[in-house]
This record gives structure tokens, C-alpha cells and sequence, in this order.
């Protein structure tokens, strides 16, 4: 049992390069979550999925899109990378039901830099 | 939406003193609140979380409390140990998909 895996764990793109970063959870979770993290700012939501086929945009959402390619996986894709963009990417996964709150479970995150 | 504050985002104490952090949230509708640690170069993990049909839980040295009325929750930490040091956030949940909106998170550095 894995948990939430992220791939890759390190990168680094220059301006205006894509990529997509990788997240799969084997728990059976129906909600996917991605997060940026910078210093001082917490962890800001970037898109989520509440269940398989269904994806919103989060607090922070512009520059980026979400894939849910099915229950497990939730890719998320930077089109033209911008050195704001240089954080750590957090994925997560929740048992979350409507109306009923339920802990979330993280990746081990993937530290992006932009130049 | 959710908003929510968390304060200090700085906090360093002795070991074995008492660590006290405090988080506000503006939706009343809210009902969940977790608190999550992340150890230097970690994943957040969940440490302790509270619904809001009770004003308080704990769990051996950790606690939190609720005040539905005034809107904030806190994390106490009794008896801190230097493995104790690490980032703490504090979140609500927005909406009723089950996202959350975090706090700012707070860095306790307990000094041995």
C-alpha cells in the first residue's frame, strides 16, 4: 500500500517549457487535490477533483490544468512554465463525502524550479 | 469563501514548556478542522483533527479546541520535545467537496 506517490521528485524547466507532474493513490479515495507550497504562504489550492470526472479550479489555479485520468490519477500541466511557478507540489488525496470533512493524504511532493 | 488565519508564524519555546497556536475561519457552516505537522523536507501529515459537535479532543500531549462562536481553533502542545519542532497548519473546509483551505502555517522551534 503506497499511499499517494508523485513523480517526478525534482525538476527543473526554463521559461516557457511544459511538463506534467504526476500523482496516483491506491486507497480508493474519490477526491484528488493538487497544492503549491511557498514560503510564508501555506499550502494554496491549485485544482481539485471531488470524484472521477468532475475537476475545479482551487485559489490559485491560473497557469496550470488538471487531468482526473481516472479514480487513481491527477496530473497536473504547466503549459509554459514562469519562474513564479518555482515551488513544491503537493498532491493529496481524501475519503471526502459532501458536507463531511476527512483527512487528507499527502505525496511526497515535487520541487519544481523555473529559470 | 473560507478564509483562515493562523498565528504566530513563528513560535519558539523550551523544552518542556506549552506551545499554543491559534487559527480564525470566517464560514460558520464549517465543520471539520485538522491540524497537520511537516517535518523539514516532509510530506504534511495529520496530527489531530476536531468536528464541531465538540469543543475539545485530545490526544496524549496534543490537544485542540473549538469555539464555534468566536470562529477559531487552537493546537496545544504540552510538554514539547525537540522532535516537536516542524511546521504546523491549520485548515477549514471550503464548500462541501471536501477541499480545504489552509492557514499560513506556523514554524515552533522547541530549543532542548
Amino acid at each position: 500500500n503506497a499511499g499517494v506517490t508523485q513523480t517526478p521528485k525534482f525538476q527543473v524547466l526554463k521559461t516557457g517549457q511544459s511538463m506534467t507532474l504526476q500523482c496516483a493513490q491506491d486507497m480508493n479515495h474519490n477526491s484528488m487535490y493538487w497544492y503549491r507550497q511557498d514560503p510564508g504562504m501555506g499550502l494554496r489550492l491549485i485544482y481539485y477533483s471531488a470524484s472521477e470526472g468532475t475537476t475545479d479550479k482551487g485559489e490559485v489555479p491560473n497557469g496550470y490544468n488538471v487531468s482526473r485520468l481516472n479514480k487513481r490519477e491527477f496530473s497536473l500541466r504547466l503549459e509554459s512554465a514562469a519562474p513564479s511557478q518555482t515551488s513544491v507540489y503537493f498532491c493529496a488525496s481524501s475519503e471526502a463525502q459532501a458536507g463531511v470533512g476527512y483527512e487528507q493524504y499527502f505525496g511526497p511532493g515535487t520541487r519544481l524550479t523555473v529559470t | 469563501g473560507e478564509n483562515v488565519e493562523q498565528h504566530p508564524s513563528t513560535l519558539s519555546v523550551q523544552e518542556g514548556d506549552s506551545a499554543v497556536i491559534k487559527c480564525t475561519y470566517s464560514d460558520s457552516a464549517s465543520n471539520y478542522f485538522p491540524w497537520y505537522k511537516q517535518e523539514l523536507g516532509k510530506r504534511p501529515q495529520l496530527i489531530i483533527d476536531i468536528r464541531s459537535n465538540v469543543g475539545e479532543k485530545k490526544d496524549q500531549r496534543i490537544a485542540v479546541t473549538l469555539n464555534k462562536t468566536a470562529k477559531h481553533f487552537s493546537l496545544h502542545i504540552t510538554e514539547t520535545q525537540p522532535e516537536d519542532s516542524a511546521v504546523y497548519f491549520c485548515a477549514a473546509p471550503s464548500g462541501n467537496t471536501g477541499k480545504l483551505i489552509f492557514g499560513q502555517g506556523t514554524t515552533l522551534q522547541v530549543k532542548p
